[in-house]
């Protein structure tokens, strides 16, 4: 089945800086790729999602990139604020189209 | 946000008992889901419905059981037969795009605690 693996688990950064977060897939039929961000206690919130058809794709200071023939994507925050602050995960489509989820990301932004 | 909830935020539940927790949505969504999120993991698939009255087991559905008799509504079930029950319940619904989950929206979560 599919497999998505995360990394970093843990990633610190200065305000104002960039943060990048990997995960790579198995399944090479996936072709939805979202990201949550998830603060302590509360629900997972979707902040962007691509599609196979699109290399990348951007919403403000957070962006996405696919490439599909390495089977990776990545979140890409830039001018990173202390709101930032929080555990993300990445997702994709697997078998029979269930999202699989990878294990998260916690992004502390130090001010 | 809005538009899913889960009730309660917190239960407690000794061992033994089965407990029944519930999920609704209000935005007409077709397809519900049910994970579970333990300590520093990811999100696992419990069960999943795309359509009212039908439901399929996700990756860990031992020890669980769903039933779909309304598009609003998703009621789990952790019956005692699951060996490790304490977790963070999470319910998502999507609008069923040809079975495909694309944009799933979360639930509060139910904090779970069996003693």
């Amino acid at each position: 089945g599919e497999n998505v693996e995360q990394h970093p688990s843990t990633l610190s950064v200065q305000e104002g800086d960039s943060a990048v977060i990997k995960c790579t897939y198995s399944d090479s039929a996936s072709n939805y790729f979202p990201w949550y961000k998830q603060e302590l206690g509360k629900r997972p919130q979707l902040i962007i999602d691509i599609r196979s058809n699109v290399g990348e794709k951007k919403d403000q200071r957070i962006a996405v990139t696919l490439n599909k023939t390495a089977k990776h994507f990545s979140l890409h925050i830039t001018e990173t604020q202390p709101e930032d602050s929080a555990v993300y995960f990445c997702a994709a489509i697997g078998l029979r189209n269930k999202l699989v989820f990878g294990a998260g990301t916690i992004l502390r932004v130090k001010s | 946000d809005g538009g899913i909830t889960q009730s309660p935020k917190y239960l407690f539940r000794k061992e033994g008992q089965n407990v029944t927790l519930s999920c609704e949505q209000n935005l007409n969504h077709d397809a519900m889901y049910w994970y579970r999120q333990d300590p520093g993991q990811g999100l696992r698939l419990i069960y999943y419905s795309q359509i009212v009255n039908d439901f399929q087991k996700g990756d860990i559905a031992e020890g669980y059981s769903v039933s779909r008799e309304k598009k609003e509504s998703f009621p789990l079930t952790v019956t005692s037969a699951q060996k490790n029950p304490t977790a963070f319940y999470l319910c998502a619904s999507s609008i069923n795009n040809r079975g495909i989950p694309y944009e799933q929206y979360f639930g509060p979560g139910t904090r779970l605690t069996v003693t």
